[in-house]
């Protein structure tokens, strides 16, 4: 299993929305509707943001969302808040009921 | 509201055996359908799933481990455990106990432990 790939950092100011890529291949992201987003900020632990692709946990804000094309995975942050600013890590199902994670994103809010 | 606290060494030498054990509260690990897990983040990276037990006892692991995890759950004390054997600098990290489901997205994470392996 290798490490799902995404984009080190990415940034925007207040308002903004940005996006968040997770590539993987076809035997795990573009196989399986079962992508899941965390957030995750300094000391803590990750907080499951989206899953199965596109779903919001109750309590998660409307601005999370997700989506999914072949063997990429995208979280898209709208209206971007100060308290957006955290690690983001995407991880899919690979079967075999196993999973794996992505390499992490770092979302700064100008 | 379920709850996961994880218990461990701190610092374990090199070549020997990791135990953790995960204690929870809020549900019970020997009913449902969940999967208790473990997981793994070194400093400055992306979690790793190291591998997880299903209520019914089954068990499952990363292959990159190369079989040197064993977990196993004591239903009377509501509690499950990690076991890493021969371990190495480059198993230091915070540990995380989780509740997760089948398709692999983690709920409830504990608040996490870090072990450091030295000499």
């Amino acid at each position: 299993q290798s490490a799902l790939t995404q984009p080190a950092s990415v940034s925007g100011s207040p308002g903004q929305s940005i996006t968040v890529s997770c590539t993987g291949t076809n035997s795990d992201v573009g196989a399986y509707n079962f992508v899941s987003w965390y957030q995750q900020h300094p000391g803590n632990a990750p907080k499951l943001i989206i899953f199965d692709v596109t779903n919001r946990p109750s309590g998660v804000s409307h601005r999370f969302s997700g989506s999914k094309s072949g063997n990429t995975a995208s979280l898209t942050i709208s209206g971007l808040q100060a308290e957006d600013e955290a690690v983001y890590f995407c991880c899919s199902h690979v079967g075999s009921s196993t999973y794996v994670f992505g390499t992490g994103t770092k979302v700064t809010v100008l | 509201q379920v709850q996961l606290q994880e218990s461990g060494p701190g610092l374990v030498r090199p070549s020997q055996t990791l135990s953790l054990t995960c204690t929870v509260s809020g549900d019970s690990i020997g009913s449902g359908s969940y999967y208790w897990s473990w997981l793994r983040q070194p400093a400055g990276k992306g979690p790793e799933w190291i591998g997880r037990i299903h209520t019914s006892g089954n068990t499952y692991f990363n292959p990159s481990l190369k079989g040197r995890a064993t977990i196993s759950k004591d239903t009377s004390k509501n509690l499950f455990s990690l076991s890493l054997d021969s371990v190495t600098v480059a198993d230091t990290a915070v540990y995380y106990c989780a509740r997760d489901s089948e398709t692999g997205e983690v709920w409830y994470w504990g608040q996490g432990t870090l072990i450091t392996v030295s000499s």
